[in-house]
């Protein structure tokens, strides 16, 4: 069974202080790993999609990377617009559904 | 490009009750995927629809079910509602099978209240 872990639950910055995100996951096979945030009383919005190990993506102050057992979600210079929900979701080769961690709670103070 | 569409955004029902929930997918995408979200449970995978047709499941009663339409719109039914069926309702899309076409976008939900 497909498994995604994220860490920490929540997470306090003060602007432009730097930080990364974790994401742990356990699957037979991957067939991707997405990176999604969501605000409150909203659907996830879509950040990255990474499929192999080694691969990295950015996006203004976001980057993000994957080994074979987890991901990073890197926050540069945060901004308090960056304050947010960050989801990160796994799919395996053997069924196309996403398997979702539970979360990290940013929040960004100016 | 308009992005993933649902209807109703908001529904209030009360147990024993059915609901149908609506979404229509970013023009183009032909897969559609529905997800509940509870803050208990998180986000978890209802089922997925392409080309009409039923492709995955995950671990609901048969309470839930859905459809989709030959124009990829989706609709999902909970029958016999119950108190723990409270949730966020989301619906997303992608194009279809394979590489980048996989990725989901999903929809803005909708928010089921069983009383």
């Amino acid at each position: 069974e497909d498994q995604v872990t994220q860490s920490p639950e929540a997470l306090r910055l003060q602007e432009g202080e730097s930080s990364s995100l974790n994401c742990s996951y356990t699957v037979s096979g991957l067939r991707g790993l997405f990176w999604y945030r969501q605000d409150p009383g909203k659907g996830p919005e879509f950040l990255f999609t990474l499929y192999s190990a080694g691969e990295e993506k950015e996006k203004e102050r976001l980057k993000a990377t994957l080994t074979k057992k987890e991901s990073f979600l890197h926050i540069t210079a945060p901004k308090p617009e960056d304050s947010a929900t960050y989801l990160c979701a796994v799919m395996d080769t053997g069924r196309r559904a996403l398997t979702f961690g539970s979360g990290t709670r940013l929040q960004v103070q100016p | 490009k308009a992005g993933v569409t649902q209807t109703p955004r908001y529904l209030i029902k009360t147990r024993g009750q059915q609901v149908t929930l609506s979404c229509s997918p970013i023009s183009g995408h032909r897969s559609v995927s529905w997800y509940q979200q509870t803050p208990g449970q998180g986000l978890q995978f209802l089922f997925e629809y392409f080309s009409e047709t039923q492709r995955n499941k995950g671990n609901f009663p048969g309470r839930f079910s859905g459809r989709q339409f030959s124009n990829s719109r989706s609709e999902m039914n909970v029958s016999t509602l119950e108190l723990g069926d409270s949730a966020l309702y989301l619906c997303a899309s992608s194009l279809a099978y394979g590489g980048n076409q996989e990725t989901q976008y999903f929809g803005p939900g909708t928010r089921l209240l069983v009383l």
